[in-house]
């Protein structure tokens, strides 16, 4: 197993176009976390799911975003009608699910709207 | 939104110096970890401490926990140039929905040779 996978790792889009990230959690992983970060910040949580459960989405997200892990596994973020404030690293992680277990990271997805 | 909020936001030390850094969180938890950033990567997982604990030690790293002050600690001794990273404490507290992994800032650290 190699770990959380991402991809893209880079997107450069156009204003108004939509985007669709992927990520590959670990092999058994039930939880999976979708984070936003710019730069000189922390992680911002998006959302994050329990198997196939969306369990939890930050308030701050908007209704252009969306996200599914449709078979519990590997799970999709996308952004329609992109704006410039999206341009930000997309960070996905997964965990065991079980409480006290740390998360573990990919290597993100870096958008650019330009 | 963020919980944690780390101090100091920028810390500059030479090798071998000990680099403290602080994090202080709002509501109940049912534990607090650190990660590390390297520039443009991903966070790497460094220290796990549960709530009813109130210190842990991992190689240099030395963690400390107080629940009443709702702060914890991050010790690093003797550290090297390839410490230099940001650093992030991350809160796992407890909703209706389950538990949700929020982080704060980060310390932003330089060890210089």
């Amino acid at each position: 197993d190699t770990g959380v996978s991402q991809d893209p790792r880079h997107k450069i889009t156009k204003r108004g176009q939509n985007v669709t990230f992927r990520c590959d959690p670990i092999s058994e992983h039930n939880r999976l976390y979708w984070y936003r970060q710019t730069l000189g910040q922390g992680p911002e949580f998006l959302t994050y799911f329990q198997n196939e459960a969306q369990l939890e989405k930050s308030r701050l997200l908007s209704d252009r975003f969306s996200a599914e892990r449709p078979k519990g596994s590997f799970s999709t973020l996308e952004i329609q009608r992109t704006e410039q404030g999206d341009s930000a690293m997309y960070l996905c992680a997964s965990s065991p699910g079980a409480a006290n277990t740390e998360a573990f990271f990919g290597q993100g997805t870096r958008l650019t709207v330009v | 939104s963020q919980q944690g909020e780390e101090d100091p936001q920028a810390l500059s030390i030479q090798e071998g110096e000990n680099a403290t850094m602080n994090c202080s969180y709002k509501t109940s938890i049912n534990n607090l970890q650190w990660y590390r950033q390297n520039s443009g990567r991903g966070l790497v997982h460094l220290i796990l401490i549960r709530s009813n604990e109130r210190e842990k030690h991992s190689g240099r790293l030395r963690v400390t926990l107080d629940t009443s002050k709702k702060s914890s600690s991050l010790l690093i001794t003797a550290s090297r140039a390839a410490d230099t990273a940001s650093y992030f404490c991350a809160t796992d507290e407890y909703s209706n929905s389950g538990y949700a992994l929020n982080f704060g800032k980060g310390t932003s650290l330089l060890v210089t040779p």
